[in-house]
């Protein structure tokens, strides 16, 4: 389909719990992109992937944070031993392959609200 | 960090252009300007994009200045759904290697369309 699908749309856990966070990309995207937005307008970039290799891990924290992108899976941004800063809202998106001239802006989805009390 | 600097807030009346401005006097030859914004908590949406051409599309135009070191975003005619926050990104071309790829996000500006 021609939308990035989040899933779930709000997540809540303990601390110390884990997190799990999807996003099944725009089929034919070879870019993925994970974002972290905890204040309005303060948006952090954390992982990127094309295809399943990791492209720039340059934003994500060393400890407790980790994500995948496989083939025929949606994608996974995991979050160990949740910590209350770690209460945001998740972006994820897609771009297309390298080379694509038709458009080359990101797609995002709708996010998950994850909320760590 | 952003390589941008947009003011804060605007407001706008309904039916009337609303012209966004950016600053981004760092810009470097390979760097294109991105605009996107977010309505309430939804995901950016992507706008428009150039590198130094004026560019329309159905949602807006870019007008960006001969030395690229401002550009204006320009909704024609703005009506109450253009009420979000309009960030201008500046970003390199994937050529340039996997860091410089990503979008990164400034603090953006609050547009205020008014009926």
């Amino acid at each position: 389909g021609e939308e990035v699908a989040q899933t779930p749309k709000h997540l809540v856990r303990g601390e110390g719990q884990k997190a799990k966070l999807y996003c099944a990309p725009i089929k034919g995207h070879s870019y993925v992109f994970w974002y972290q937005q905890v204040l309005k307008n303060e948006f952090k970039f954390l992982i990127s992937f094309q295809n399943e290799n990791v492209f720039d891990e340059t934003g994500m924290p060393k400890e407790r944070f980790s994500a995948k992108c496989l083939p025929n899976s949606p994608c996974s941004l995991e979050i160990q031993a949740t910590k209350l800063e770690d209460s945001a809202v998740y972006f994820c998106a897609s771009s297309p392959r390298r080379g694509d001239r038709t458009r080359y802006g990101y797609t995002f989805g709708s996010g998950t609200r994850l909320t760590v009390v | 960090d952003a390589k941008t600097t947009q003011p804060p807030s605007m407001d706008c009346a309904e039916g009337r252009a609303a012209n966004l401005p950016c600053n981004h006097s760092t810009i470097s030859g390979n760097e294109y300007v991105y605009w996107y914004r977010q309505i309430h908590s939804q995901g950016p949406q992507y706008i428009i994009h150039g590198l130094k051409n004026n560019e329309t599309n159905e949602m807006a135009s870019l007008i960006i200045t001969e030395d690229r070191k401002s550009s204006t975003l320009i909704l024609p005619h703005a009506t109450l759904r253009d009420t979000a926050v309009y960030y201008c990104i500046v970003r390199a071309a994937l050529q340039s290697g996997g860091s410089n790829y990503k979008l990164t996000f400034g603090k953006g500006t609050l547009l205020t369309v008014n009926p």
